[in-house]
């Protein structure tokens, strides 16, 4: 079974600067999906960023980007010039690709960042 | 396009009672899969449908279940409702052969008293 976990419960971030979230995951397999979701005070969740396993290249979404180290199992998220609407709830999620256990995502316990003036 | 809809937004239902949620993916995606969000065990995959099929399932008792429609829409049931069922109820639909993709909709908020 994969688990995935975040140690930081909290975090706060000044208007315009960075801040990297971290995630690490424990798996036995080697081909999977690793996701950051965001989830403001809506409750709606939203995917910010999605990386595949077998890529190298971190993947990247405008102001988010990822540090993905793979033999590691490490999967942190940096978001940049940060801004009063990227307050919200934030869950790292493992999604494995083989059959059986494909579309089933498991997520981390969440780091609620809030962003301050 | 429109968003996954889901009905209701809000809930409440006493022990004992059952209760069913609906969940309208997104037009042409075939895959709906649900989760539970509470805060002591946090996000919970329940299940997974794919062309009206269970594909996938998660560690709930046999109280929980669902089932999908032709037209891609799924409903979940909870029977014997447990003060524990309370949570809020998300649902995913995702696009054929992209099921790793996931866009989720509101999520229907199910007090149980």
């Amino acid at each position: 079974a994969q688990t995935v976990t975040q140690s930081q419960p909290e975090m706060s971030v000044q208007e315009a600067e960075t801040v990297t979230l971290s995630c690490t995951y424990d798996t036995s397999e080697n081909n999977y999906y690793l996701f950051w979701y965001k989830q403001p005070p809506s409750r709606q969740m939203i995917l910010v960023i999605r990386q595949e396993a077998y890529k190298q290249q971190n993947a990247t979404e405008n102001r988010f980007s990822v540090n993905f180290q793979k033999a590691a199992k490490s999967f942190s998220l940096k978001i940049s010039d940060s801004q009063l609407g990227d307050t919200a709830m934030y869950f790292c999620a493992f999604m494995s690709l083989n059959t059986g256990t494909a579309s089933k995502l498991t997520f981390g316990t969440g780091t609620r960042l809030q962003v301050t003036l | 396009k429109a968003g996954v809809t889901q009905t209701p937004r809000y809930l409440i239902k006493t022990r004992g009672q059952q209760v069913t949620l609906s969940c309208s993916p997104i037009s042409g995606h075939r895959s709906v899969s649900w989760y539970q969000q509470t805060p002591g065990q946090g996000l919970q995959f329940l299940f997974e449908y794919f062309s009206e099929t269970q594909r996938n399932k998660g560690n709930f008792p046999g109280r929980f279940s669902g089932r999908q429609f032709s037209n891609s829409r799924s409903e979940m049931n909870v029977s014997t409702l447990e003060l524990g069922d309370s949570a809020l109820y998300l649902c995913a639909s995702s696009p054929r052969g992209a099921e790793d993709t996931q866009y989720f909709g509101p999520g229907t908020r199910l007090t149980v008293l």
